[in-house]
Parts: C-alpha cells; structure tokens; sequence
C-alpha cells in the first residue's frame, strides 16, 4: 500500500528558502507523477506544482518564480524548495500522488511550516 | 486559472438527512473534477473521482455527477462521521484549482 510522509523544517525565517521532502513508501517513485498542495491556516487548499516521472514539471503561475522541485530516485522521494518566503507562506504542506485522470488520490499527512523570525 | 466556486460554503444538517453540495466551474472541464473529503488535522481524502467514480472504500451513500460547469456532491443519509469540510478540484486545466470548501456541520 503506497503511502506519502512529508518532512522538513517546522519554522523557516523571512526571506528564506523553505525545503521539504516528500518520502514514498510502497511504490516506485519513478511509476508515477507527484503533486505539492498547502493549505493555510483556516483557509482551503491551494495547488503547488507537480513532478511528472518523466522529470518535468508544471507550476502554479502564482509560486513559479520561487518553486523549485526535484527527485531522487534512489532514496524514493522528491522535494520541494520555495524561496522568498513570508509570512503569507505558512501552511500545512500535503504531498500527493497524481493518479488517473490526474487527482490527487493518495495523500501525505501534511506538514505544518510556520514563517516567523 | 479555472475558478470554482462551491455553494453553500457551510451546510447544518442533522443525521439521517440527505445534502447536496455544489461546484461551479468557470469554464467547460468535462468530468475532470473530483471530491474530497477533510476532518481537522486530517489530509483530504478522496471521495469521487471524474465527477462520479466512487474512490475504493468509501460509502455507498457518497454520490457524485454532474459535467461541463456544474456539478453535484450528494451524501445520502448523513452519518456522525460525514461532518467535515468538503471541497471540489479541477484538473482538466493547470493550474489544478481547488474550491473553497463546504463546512457541514451538525444541527
């Protein structure tokens, strides 16, 4: 059964880059096209991007600038790196599998990252 | 970017009734369009599927339709653990958009 586990830091300061790791188990990472979502606090769920296995990638218009994503085959994960961050940037970060017809059916449990100094 | 708009953004209702939760979509999107189901702290989880595929494990009482723009969620005889927030997705277009999310809660 594949499932997701996100990690990284909890507190990332201002103007900072933000790094997260998105572990999969139960499944080759390399079989299968990944997804970033955030969800701020109280709000709804915001798409980040998403990793095809192919190693191309498509963006939000609105993070693009900032986002950078990779993959490492050989550990089975892949990662996520948002630069610039402020205040407006903390959230729960999810990492989900894109299945069939591209929804996000499996998911992580989300890590919360807070941007404070 | 493709707009979604889900009406209400909260819903009362009581055991045993039966609610309906709608999603609009700015432009055509086909069937691409899927549901999810969030309880505090919890990731989403995956209810339906192009607009009317029961995910693997989930209720029968959960039912999905609707094409093009205009798109239904239906829970058929509410139980204690359907109180939750539940929001639509797109993804016949990037970006992904997601709505904002229906808040059902108990009466």
């Amino acid at each position: 059964q594949m499932q997701l586990q996100e990690s990284g830091p909890g507190l990332v300061k201002p103007s900072e880059t933000l790094s997260l790791t998105c572990t999969v188990s139960g499944a080759s990472i390399s079989t299968h096209s990944w997804s970033w979502i955030r969800q701020p606090p109280g709000k709804g769920l915001e798409w980040i991007g998403l990793l095809f296995f192919s190693g191309s990638t498509n963006y939000n218009p609105s993070l693009k600038s900032r986002l950078t994503t990779s993959v490492d085959t050989s550990k089975n994960q892949f990662s996520l790196r948002l630069s610039s961050v402020t205040a407006a940037d903390t959230a729960v970060y999810y990492c989900a599998r894109r299945g069939p017809s591209s929804v996000a059916d499996v998911w992580g449990q989300g890590t919360t990252v807070t941007v404070s100094s | 970017d493709i707009q979604m708009t889900q009406s209400p953004s909260s819903l009362s209702a009581s055991v045993g009734d039966r609610v309906t939760i709608t999603c609009r979509a700015s432009q055509s999107i086909g069937t691409y369009l899927h549901w999810y189901q969030q309880k505090p702290g919890r990731a989403p989880k995956l209810l339906i599927y192009t607009a009317s595929s029961l995910q693997s494990g989930v209720p029968s009482r959960f039912s999905g339709s609707g094409s093009g723009t205009d798109f239904t969620l239906t829970i058929y005889s509410l139980q204690p653990e359907d109180f939750a927030t539940y929001y639509c997705h797109q993804t016949y277009n990037i970006p992904d958009t997601f709505g904002q999310g229906t808040k059902l809660e108990i009466k």
